[in-house]
């Protein structure tokens, strides 16, 4: 079965403590995405990638890195430096940059 | 700037009642055009999309949405709800901004179905 995989579902981390959250697609998908999503809010973008090796910030990237060393993984990091990361993080991809975006099951983060 | 508006936080309706789920837009052109669903704790499943052509579109689980330029407008509907349909609704804008493509989603419209 082709799809994105987000692993762990739910990770708990305390203050002060990078984190990195898995995304691993098979969809052979060019462009993949990263997005925060707080309660009574859409999703806001924090990065993406439309291709291996080459990835840009989205809306709200300040805390937060990823990189793009395989076509199929797009690892996004916490840092520190993200001030409230306690949220809802899906990843997304699309055959294209302008194709519509298939989402993974999410990775809900709680910073204690 | 590029916007998306979804007016309404919740929206109850009995089961069996029609239903639509209001999303505006702001756009400098003819944008793509989206609506997800999102049950509680899942990622978000597309619905229906408007790329170009026939502006009534036809999605999965019997929902369609008229994209209406006029009123910048992309309306969600379906003629008689089943309490499955209980979930979160997301309309999003695709388009150009910033020199990237990017999706611009709308905060959302909880539906509660009564039985």
């Amino acid at each position: 079965d082709g799809g994105i995989t987000q692993s762990p579902k739910y990770l708990f981390r305390k203050e002060g403590q990078n984190v990195t959250l898995s995304c691993e697609q098979n969809l052979n998908h060019d462009a993949m995405y990263w997005y925060r999503q707080d309660p009574g809010q859409g999703l806001r973008l924090i990065y993406y990638s439309q291709i291996v090796n080459d990835f840009q910030k989205g809306d709200i990237a300040e805390g937060y890195s990823v990189s793009r060393e395989k076509k199929e993984s797009f690892p996004l990091t916490v840092t520190s430096a993200q001030k409230n990361p306690t949220a809802f993080y899906l990843c997304a991809s699309s055959i294209s940059a302008t194709g519509f975006q298939f989402f993974g099951p999410g990775t809900r983060l709680t910073v204690l | 700037a590029q916007s998306v508006t979804q007016p309404d936080i919740h929206i109850t309706v009995s089961e069996g009642a029609s239903l639509e789920l209001r999303c505006n837009y702001s756009y400098g052109a003819t944008p793509y055009l989206f609506w997800y669903v999102q049950s509680p704790g899942q990622g978000l499943q597309l619905l229906l999309k408007y790329f170009s052509g026939d502006t009534l579109v036809q999605g999965i689980k019997g929902f369609e949405a008229e994209f209406k330029r006029s009123q910048s407008s992309f309306n969600l509907r379906k003629p008689s709800v089943h309490w499955s349909d209980a979930a979160e609704y997301f309309c999003a804008v695709g388009g150009l901004m910033d020199s990237s493509y990017k999706l611009i989603f709308g905060s959302g419209t909880r539906l509660l179905v009564r039985p």
